[in-house]
């Protein structure tokens, strides 16, 4: 199976613009959950989506927002961009079974946001 | 809030020296996650454990996960050069299965 993708791998933005990032899951994976990463916030919890709706969410502003298609891909947009928005952000996919109470999530490569 | 602390934030070893990494919870986790991210890299999934006491191993790595499920350890055996990068514990945020809160992460140095 692929694993997780995501695009673009690297990006540079101006303060005040937007920003969208795609991730595509392993395949038949029907959840996907984005995660920020930075040197002094560490990895920190951004929404889940499963089945096109957002199942959990994390404690960013509105800024951070997001969805997901019904092929499952995902897509991440930050409005409005601040310095402090540089970042790696991750995706991973998981099953999303409401069975399967433990999940193993499968991180994707990243998308390096760098905003000057 | 949750929070999930892991010490040492960064530990530096001769090849073929033991390595722990302890994690701790400030609240009772259902389970706990290990991810080992490589310099440069994105984490990747090693193990998950869920019963109160459970100890697992993958061949040099031990995992436990303490009877309180508020604590978990990692340990590796006799590092080896491959074995640099971070660590990370992460448990379910509020009890949320994909909504995952991760430590603050060890960082590993491995001298050859």
């Amino acid at each position: 199976k692929a694993g997780v993708t995501q695009t673009p791998r690297y990006l540079i933005k101006t303060r005040g613009q937007q920003v969208t990032l795609s991730c595509s899951p392993i395949s038949g994976h029907r959840s996907v959950s984005w995660y920020q990463q930075t040197p002094g916030q560490g990895l920190q919890f951004l929404f889940e989506y499963f089945s096109e709706t957002q199942r959990n969410k994390g404690n960013f502003p509105g800024r951070f927002s997001g969805r997901q298609f019904s092929n499952s891909r995902s897509e991440m947009n930050v409005s409005t961009l601040e310095l402090g928005d540089s970042a790696l952000y991750l995706c991973a996919s998981s099953s999303g079974s409401w069975e399967v109470r433990q999940e193993t999530q499968y991180f994707g490569p990243g998308t390096r946001l760098l905003v000057l | 809030g949750q929070q999930v602390m892991q010490i040492p934030q960064y530990q530096h070893v001769q090849e073929g020296e033991d390595f722990t990494t302890y994690c701790n919870s400030s609240t009772t986790l259902s389970n706990i996650q290990w991810y080992k991210q490589r310099p440069g890299g994105h984490p990747v999934f090693l193990i998950q454990l869920v019963k109160s006491g459970e100890v697992k191993k993958q061949k040099r790595l031990t995992f436990q996960f303490g009877e309180a499920k508020k604590n978990s350890s990692l340990h590796i055996t006799a590092t080896q050069t491959t074995d640099v990068g971070t660590y990370f514990c992460a448990g379910p945020y509020g009890g949320a299965t994909n909504k995952l809160i991760f430590g603050t992460g060890t960082l590993l140095a491995v001298q050859p």
